[in-house]
């Protein structure tokens, strides 16, 4: 089945550490963009990439980083100098273009403990 | 100046009325316009999309275009109890080469049975 693939789902952190959620699609869409959920808040972008190897940060870029290395895969990389990094992550994709939807993975909620 | 704004919430209705949800964009240039919906624990889902001035009815749901007051609503109408669920408005804008898709923070629509 085509669609976007995070993982993991849940993700346990100490403070310090860096961790990587990974999203993987497979719908041959060139536009791909990571966002931070926070209780009862919308969606704050972190990074967008409409092509292979560039991309550009969003709103809240500081602390994340990212890659974009094959069209299918943009991970993401939550350093410890993200201070407050607990939150729900949700990876998007879309094709490239001002008319085109975005479609997004299942999710992975990350936990500092 | 928030680049997407959404009427605060939470909002109420019982079942059958209409519910109304609005958003207001900075960005002038914003080309295309979409209302996800997104349920308690799970990710986005698009339930409508505008590019032009006007109205877009899909079933129950409208979605309205004012470019020049920079506002876009949605209307339920007949609401019902499944239609409970935080309703995200979301603005894609051309950034030099890159089209860039922001969200508001989310509107929680009850439907009361």
């Amino acid at each position: 089945d085509g669609g976007i693939t995070q993982s993991p789902k849940y993700l346990f952190r100490k403070e310090g550490q860096n961790v990587t959620l990974s999203c993987e699609q497979n719908l041959n869409h060139d536009a791909m963009y990571w966002y931070r959920q926070d209780p009862g808040q919308g969606l704050r972008l972190i990074y967008y990439s409409q092509i292979v190897n560039d991309f550009q940060k969003g709103d809240i870029a500081e602390g994340y980083s990212v890659s974009r290395e094959k069209k299918e895969s943009f991970p993401l990389t939550v350093t410890s100098a993200q201070k407050n990094p607990t939150a729900f992550y949700l990876c998007a994709s879309s094709l490239t273009g001002k008319y085109t939807e975005a479609f997004f993975g299942q999710g992975t909620r990350l936990t500092v403990v | 100046q928030k680049e997407v704004e959404q009427n605060s919430g939470p909002l109420s209705v019982p079942e059958g009325a209409i519910a109304s949800l609005n958003c207001t964009y900075s960005d002038r240039g914003s080309q295309s316009f979409f209302w996800y919906r997104q349920y308690s624990g799970k990710s986005p889902e698009l339930k409508m999309f505008i590019y032009s001035n006007g109205d877009k009815e899909d079933g129950r749901f409208t979605a309205q275009l004012n470019k020049a007051s920079q506002y876009v609503s949605l209307l339920i109408r007949d609401s019902q109890p499944s239609d409970s669920a935080t309703y995200l408005c979301a603005v894609k804008s051309l950034i030099g080469s890159n089209y860039k898709l922001t969200f508001g923070k989310g509107t929680l629509l009850t439907v009361n049975p």
